[in-house]
Parts: structure tokens; C-alpha cells; sequence
């Protein structure tokens, strides 16, 4: 069965306190894999899309790897206006998507 | 700039009455949209795919005679929820699949919060 799963549920980290968030998953060929962000209230907004294994993405501080069954989303001295709900989803090859709960990333000044 | 356009962006109905959102691509032409809702706090919920041209595909406990999703063209999909209730409470929103030659790429909107009173 195709699965998105996040982890962990929710992190809180300190201002400057870098870490990752974690998108393990299971699919009948992956077409992609693309994180969001998510505001209270918004729509998700696109990140990354990555298309195979060992690609990795960045955009300001965040940077996005993939492994044939995982994908990590890992934030580098995180700023309180990085907290936010960050979504994983996989699109098969018959084009189904598949999201995970999400990761709510809480910064602290 | 934003890629997909949600309309409205908040909508107040009087219980009956029905109310339609509207989800656009800007930038591209999508075959293919999805309607979600979303609980205060809760993940996206997934409630049906949108292929222009054709009829949506719901997800399994989704009523299709509530919430009608209509994809006439290649850069607009409509979701009409029907007769709402207090309960249709919710945060709707949408997203457009772009197949770009450099890869797919989902884009979502705004969202839309509908109030019934």
C-alpha cells in the first residue's frame, strides 16, 4: 500500500538550532516528491520538487535530499519565521498523491 | 507570484443555500486539480480529483451529490457545496498539477473559509 509518513509530529527548536525533518515513504514508482510549508490559515506554499534518488535541493535555509525511501527536509539555524507545518506528498506513477500529516516546526526567539 | 488563484478567499452562507469556489491556474493548464479540507489543526484531507473533462473521482465517504466539482476547462475548477450546513464549516482548498517537461509540480491555493450559519 502507498504511504507518506512524517516524523516527527512536531519539533520545537531553538533559534539557530539546526535540524532535520524526516519523509519516509512507500510507492509503486515514484513520479516525485515535493515538500510545502503551511501557515495557519494558508494554503501550502511549494518548496522542492525531487524526481530521484540522491538529488538534493536548497532555498535559503532549508535543503532537501532523497533516498529511494526516504526524503529529508533539513533546516540550517532556523528563525522563529520558519515555524510552520511542513508537508510531505509522492506522486506515482499512475498519478496518485499522497501526503504525509505533516511536521509543525516551532522556532523559538 | 501565486500560480493558482482561489476565489473566494472567505464566504458566509445562511444554512440551504448553496456556494461555489473557484480554483484557477494561472501559469499553466491543468488536467488534473484536487479539492481538499482542512480542520483547524489537522492534516489536508483529500476529497476528490478534478480531471478536465471528465468526472471527478471522490474519495470514499465524500458525498458527490454535496459537494459537485465541475472542470470545464483547462484552467478552472469549480467545487459547488450544496445545500450546506453548519457542519460544511471548513477551510477548502485546492491544488493544480503542472506537467511541466522539467517535471510535475503541484501548486496549491490560497484557500478558501466557508462559514455557514
Amino acid at each position: 500500500e502507498d504511504q507518506v509518513t512524517q516524523s516527527p509530529e512536531a519539533l520545537r527548536l531553538q533559534e539557530g538550532e539546526s535540524s532535520s525533518l524526516n519523509c519516509s515513504y512507500t510507492v509503486s514508482g515514484l513520479r516525485g516528491l515535493f515538500w510545502y510549508r503551511q501557515d495557519p490559515g494558508k494554503g501550502p506554499e511549494f518548496l522542492f520538487t525531487l524526481y530521484s534518488a540522491g538529488e538534493e535541493k536548497e532555498k535559503e535555509r532549508l535543503k532537501a535530499t532523497l533516498t529511494k525511501k526516504e526524503s529529508f527536509l533539513h533546516i540550517t539555524a532556523p528563525k522563529p519565521e520558519d515555524s510552520a507545518t511542513y508537508l510531505c506528498a509522492v506522486q506515482a506513477w499512475d498519478d496518485k498523491i499522497i501526503f504525509g500529516k505533516g511536521t509543525r516546526l516551532h522556532i523559538l526567539p | 507570484g501565486a500560480v493558482v488563484s482561489q476565489h473566494p478567499s472567505w464566504v458566509i452562507c445562511k444554512s440551504g443555500t448553496s456556494v461555489k469556489i473557484e480554483c484557477r491556474s494561472l501559469d499553466f493548464q491543468a488536467t488534473t486539480m484536487f479539492w481538499y479540507r482542512q480542520f483547524p489543526k489537522k492534516s489536508l484531507m483529500l476529497m476528490a480529483t478534478s480531471n478536465e473533462g471528465s468526472k471527478a473521482t471522490y474519495e470514499q465517504g465524500v458525498e458527490k451529490d454535496k459537494f459537485l466539482i465541475n472542470h470545464a476547462s483547462l484552467t478552472l475548477s469549480t467545487l459547488t457545496v450544496t445545500s450546506a450546513h453548519p457542519e460544511d464549516s471548513s477551510f477548502y482548498i485546492c491544488s493544480a498539477l503542472d506537467r511541466a517537461l522539467s517535471g510535475n509540480t503541484i501548486y496549491f491555493g490560497e484557500g478558501s473559509w466557508l462559514t455557514v450559519v
